[in-house]
């Protein structure tokens, strides 16, 4: 039971270069989430997946897709990577019982654009 | 608009002693409020929750004190040791809205010393 899965672990990008980060779940969970970490801005939502086949919008989305591929996979497609999206990238998931709402945490992908 | 905010940046306390983790908060609609904790290079962990029905929740060593008129929130560790070592994030939702989503502060920082 790995719990939540996150490759790459690290990856160095030139501005205008395309890349996915690839996330999995193997606890059955029906939502995930993509967050980015920032010095001094805590833990910023990107998109998220409420259940397999929907996605939409969290906080900073923009130069951001997303795709749930499944219910264990949830991948992050930066398109054209600015410097802005230098970062370290977390996904996430939750069951959605509704009396917890914990989200269990993937270890990270540390994301350097040039 | 920062709706969680975490406002020490780092606190450092002696082992043994007690470590005091603060949080303020703006959205009244939020009914839900957790911890995390946070290792270097590795995902952040559930630490411990409480609902807005109740105003403690204690675990271990680890006890969430919650006032809602104030909108306020604290961590309380006791005693502390070295490993606790890490930083704290606050986060909250509001489990009447569309999904579950948290808001993350921007994190505190403990150093235990020994």
């Amino acid at each position: 039971n790995a719990g939540v899965t996150q490759t790459p672990k690290f990856q160095v990008l030139k501005t205008g270069q395309s890349m996915t980060l690839q996330c999995a779940q193997d606890m059955n969970h029906n939502s995930m989430y993509w967050y980015r970490q920032d010095p001094g801005m805590g833990l910023r939502l990107i998109y998220y997946s409420a259940s397999e086949g929907t996605t939409d919008k969290g906080e900073v989305p923009n130069g951001y897709n997303v795709s749930r591929l499944n219910k264990r996979e949830f991948s992050l497609r930066l398109e054209s990577a600015a410097p802005s999206q230098t970062s370290v990238y977390f996904c996430a998931s939750s069951r959605d019982d509704i009396n917890t709402d914990t989200q269990y945490f993937g270890p990270g992908t540390r994301l350097t654009v040039l | 608009d920062q709706q969680v905010k975490q406002n020490s940046p780092s606190l450092s306390v002696q082992e043994g002693r007690i470590s005091i983790l603060n949080c303020d908060y703006t959205n009244s609609m939020f009914d839900y409020f957790l911890w995390y904790k946070k290792y270097p290079a590795e995902g952040p962990t559930f630490l411990i929750s409480i609902s807005s029905i109740k105003d403690k929740n204690e675990d271990g060593r680890f006890t969430v004190f919650l006032n809602k008129s104030a909108k306020h929130l604290s961590l309380h560790i006791v005693p502390s040791q070295p490993g606790d070592s890490a930083v704290y994030f606050c986060a909250a939702s509001d489990r009447g809205g569309a999904t579950n989503k948290l808001i993350f502060g921007t994190g505190t920082l403990l150093a235990v010393q020994p």
